[in-house]
């Protein structure tokens, strides 16, 4: 048990439906992340918040669609997605920026298929 | 060139071996240095976190930083079959905006009885 618990764990979705994943962490943090993790590849950012603002979109489509409603909740809303965005989404937080030398911890993950 | 470099394996050795995992890196600002295992179907967890250079001991682990040769290393002394996971080194620096940590690809390592 990390601290950081993601729902659902697997998720079977069309290229037409919209679905969400949810992200909840319970360390007191003020830093949370959506990170992307496709096979032989590494780890790749998607959304930072910090204290419930964005700092960062790394280019990410607009079907990929983030929400943090506060510093413990955050939620990656999802719409038209595509099969190359079938991948591992990993939710993860951090007690400040994680370019602080804080160290970032993950949850277990969302698996995600689109078909 | 790829800002972190790791060899993807994968990598298996017999139980009890010293393993040798391995990350380069081009950027000489990275001064925070972690290591990452993860099982199958999990998420990733912090195993090791070094600050600059030197090394850092836990356990059956140890954690090398060479920044002068932009190259870390994760020794596992001892291996067991419960080490039989991905291991994802990576690695940031303080105006890197965003919290963005650079990850390496990992390296598959299977632990043999």
């Amino acid at each position: 048990e990390t601290g950081v618990t993601q729902t659902p764990r697997h998720l079977v979705m069309g290229m037409t439906n919209k679905k969400s994943l949810k992200c909840e962490q319970h360390l007191g943090h003020n830093a949370m992340y959506w990170y992307k993790q496709s096979a032989k590849k590494p780890l790749e950012l998607m959304f930072v918040y910090s204290l419930e603002e964005r700092v960062e979109n790394n280019s990410v489509p607009s079907r990929f669609s983030p929400e943090c409603p506060n510093s413990s909740h955050l939620f990656l809303h999802l719409h038209t997605l595509q099969p190359e965005d079938s991948a591992l989404y990993l939710c993860a937080s951090s007690q400040d920026m994680a370019s602080s030398g804080n160290t970032i911890y993950f949850g277990e993950g969302s698996w995600l298929t689109v078909v | 060139q790829k800002e972190v470099e790791q060899d993807p394996g994968p990598l298996s050795v017999p139980e009890g071996a010293i393993v040798s995992l391995n990350c380069t890196y081009s950027n000489s600002a990275f001064q925070y240095f972690m290591w990452y295992r993860q099982y199958s179907r999990k998420g990733p967890e912090l195993l090791m976190y070094t600050y600059s250079s030197g090394n850092k001991e836990d356990g059956r682990f140890t954690a090398q930083v060479d920044k002068s040769s932009k190259y870390i290393s994760l020794f596992i002394r001892d291996s067991q079959p419960s080490d039989s996971a991905t291991y994802l080194c990576a690695m940031s620096h303080p105006s890197n905006q965003g919290g963005k940590l650079i990850f390496g690809q990992g390296t598959e390592l299977s632990v043999k009885p």
